[in-house]
């Protein structure tokens, strides 16, 4: 059985502080990895789709770091905002059917 | 906004009622998917669709049935509504499938209660 595990479940950070946090996933028949942001009462949304070991992405104050072989993506968030304020979504891909495995999320605060 | 809508937005039926949803794109994507989503759980892949009358199973796929007779829709049913069927179902749609490329575009989901 295929386990994408995040954590922390939850986070309270302060605003302007940094912070990140974890998705770990099968290391073997890796094809992609994928990041999105779902704010309370809206409709998730695309971040990242990683698909190479080493690979960073970023946009704005947030980036994404992937290692296939150990089987973990870490997600950055520089200067926090409260517009940050969502839960975070990780979902590996496999190359045996390509169906994304989602994670649980990681609910991230922001405190003014 | 991705041109996805599903309708209804909230539903509250009764146990052993039929209740269908429905997913309408103007993306013309090839693919098409139905989640639930329960606290504590990741997003679960009901079914999805990689054309029109083609359809697959997911992980969580018993007790629900689905119909593709045209690219822009996509029909959930729940023959026999269900207490353990009440979740929040999302609809979502992809360009292409096994590309590297392939992020999902979400609707706005559907809260459903079955009492």
């Amino acid at each position: 059985i295929l386990n994408v595990e995040q954590s922390p479940q939850s986070l309270h950070v302060q605003e302007g502080d940094s912070t990140n946090f974890t998705c770990s996933f099968p290391s073997s028949n890796f094809y992609a990895l994928h990041w999105y942001r779902w704010e309370t009462a809206k409709s998730p949304e695309a971040l990242f789709v990683m698909t190479l070991n080493g690979d960073e992405k970023k946009k704005g104050r947030i980036s994404a770091t992937l290692n296939t072989k150990e089987g973990y993506s870490y997600l950055y968030i520089k200067g926090s905002q409260p517009e940050d304020s969502a839960t975070y979504l990780c979902a590996f891909m496999g190359d045996s059917n390509y169906q994304l495995i989602w994670g649980a999320g990681t609910k991230l605060i922001i405190k003014p | 906004d991705a041109g996805i809508t599903q309708s209804p937005r909230h539903k509250v039926t009764e146990t052993g009622t039929p209740v269908t949803l429905r997913c309408h794109q103007t993306e013309n994507h090839r693919y098409m998917y139905w989640y639930r989503q329960d606290p504590g759980h990741g997003l679960r892949l009901i079914h999805y669709s990689y054309g029109v009358k083609d359809t697959d199973k997911g992980e969580v796929s018993d007790g629900y049935s689905v119909s593709r007779s045209k690219t822009e829709d996509f029909l959930l049913t729940l023959e026999s509504a269900t207490s353990s069927q009440t979740s929040v179902y999302f609809c979502a749609i992809s360009e292409s499938q096994g590309t590297g490329n392939e992020k999902l575009f979400f609707g706005s989901g559907t809260q459903l209660s079955v009492l």
